[in-house]
């Protein structure tokens, strides 16, 4: 079966210090990848998605970027948080051929940006 | 512009009884239309999935409904328990040259005992 990882659940940064997010997933090949960021009360709001290694399509401009070195890894990474980076960071995979491309969300990252 | 409208944007209800949860939208073309559970600090779950042709769908205690040609779903909740208490999150789905996906902004459930 599939499984999400991601790592670390909690962070306390400060201001303008780098960021490093982890996201690996298991037991399937060539998924979707996918970075979402949840503030308080809030929807999901997609910030990047990868169809393949080193594929990677950005949603929204901000002061985060993403990469994928390897088909299964997805690292989202900033290189000098702001407070407004604060918030819920999921990861999600889909199938590459899945008949609904639904999305398989993984547990989650809080970060609190000081 | 593709959408998707919740509500009641949060709801309090008593152990044991019933609720149902509204999700409008205005996405086209449509491909699908699902419910995820998001417990508070975890990522969604996903309840339930339709498509077009279908009109409702069981999980448990959980029923999903799609009217396609009002362009509404609901989720309704039976016996609600004390470990629903979560957000529920209706996503949507189009294909145009590509999936992408909506979501709504959740409705918060808080049942008590």
């Amino acid at each position: 079966s599939q499984t999400i990882h991601q790592w670390p659940a909690t962070l306390v940064q400060p201001v303008g210090s780098p960021l490093s997010l982890e996201c690996t997933v298991e037991g399937t090949s060539n998924p979707n990848l996918y970075w979402y960021r949840q503030a308080a009360g809030r929807g999901l709001q997609l910030l990047f998605y990868s169809v393949g290694i080193g594929q990677i399509s950005s949603e929204v401009p901000q002061n985060l970027s993403a990469s994928r070195p390897q088909d299964r890894q997805f690292i989202l990474s900033s290189k000098k948080l702001l407070l407004s980076d604060s918030g819920f960071y999921l990861c999600a995979w889909s199938p590459i051929r899945g008949a609904y491309n639904e999305q398989f969300f993984g547990p989650g990252t809080r970060l609190t940006v000081l | 512009k593709n959408q998707v409208e919740q509500s009641p944007q949060s709801l309090i209800i008593l152990e044991g009884k019933n609720c149902t949860l509204q999700c409008n939208y205005t996405v086209s073309p449509f491909s699908n239309l699902r419910w995820y559970k998001q417990d508070t600090g975890r990522g969604p779950v996903s309840l339930t999935i339709m498509t077009f042709s279908e009109n409702t769908k069981s999980n448990g205690r959980y029923t999903a409904t799609l009217d396609a040609d009002t362009k509404q779903s609901s989720l309704h909740i039976t016996a609600s328990q004390l470990s629903d208490s979560a957000s529920y999150i209706c996503v949507v789905m189009t294909n145009t040259g590509g999936f992408k996906t909506i979501f709504g902004a959740g409705t918060r459930l808080f049942v008590k005992a």
